[in-house]
């Protein structure tokens, strides 16, 4: 079975903070997301990485950031948290092949006060 | 541009009623896959199926089953005989892996139907 990892499930920050959301995935996967959840909203796709070193914006990327060192580690930079921010994130990593599942980690809770 | 609609919110059931979940897409390519995916409360999302283009079969699996109509572009999912741990969010979702790039292999999301299902 797929494992994706995510660090926190709940991570309470203040404003100003830099955030960091780190995930990791077992299966060998070449291609990681970020997502943020907010109600009414459904998942909406923040950045994205289909190699080490290489990453694509999604949807939202304003005031985010990502890192891929690693094949198996995906991390979510928040460089200057805001109130806005405040949300459920979601990883997901999926294999190299078109029209494969994207496999999800249990999400962190992020509030910033 | 790809569109997923699942037009019911929220659905509220008794135990042991059917329940069909509606999902709608909209895409230009001939070749696509469609997603189910089922959120509990404790937040993480499961897979639950995926359907290819040009399978248009419908499946079951126990209580679950997918139909799925290119003619209308939905794919529906229906849960005969509910019951209370079938209560979750519930997300459609499109994959274009024709689309060239880097981004073929995001999913398109609908914005997900909250199921109760109440005891």
């Amino acid at each position: 079975d797929v494992k994706v990892t995510q660090s926190s499930r709940y991570l309470v920050k203040r404003t100003g903070e830099k955030v960091f959301l780190e995930c990791v995935q077992d299966m060998d996967h070449e291609n990681m997301f970020w997502y943020r959840q907010d109600p009414g909203l459904g998942l909406r796709l923040i950045y994205f990485s289909y190699d080490v070193k290489m990453k694509e914006k999604g949807d939202i990327p304003e005031g985010y950031s990502v890192s891929r060192e690693k094949k198996e580690r995906f991390s979510l930079i928040l460089e200057s948290a805001s109130t806005n921010q405040t949300s459920m994130y979601l990883c997901a990593s999926t294999a190299g092949q078109g029209g494969q599942p994207q496999h999800f980690g249990d999400g962190t809770r992020l509030s910033i006060l | 541009a790809q569109k997923v609609t699942q037009a019911q919110t929220e659905i509220s059931v008794v135990e042991k009623e059917d329940v069909t979940l509606d999902c709608v897409y909209e895409t230009r390519d001939t070749t696509y896959y469609l997603f189910w995916y089922k959120q509990p409360p404790s937040g993480e999302l499961v897979f639950l199926i995926r359907r290819n283009s040009f399978d248009e079969q419908n499946e079951i699996s126990g209580r679950y089953s997918w139909n799925f109509q290119k003619s209308t572009s939905s794919f529906n999912f229906t849960i005969t005989a509910s019951q209370v741990v079938d209560s979750a969010v519930y997300f459609c979702a499109l994959s274009d892996p024709t689309y060239s790039g880097a981004g073929s292999y995001q999913l398109t999301f609908g914005k997900g139907t909250k199921l109760s299902v109440i005891p």
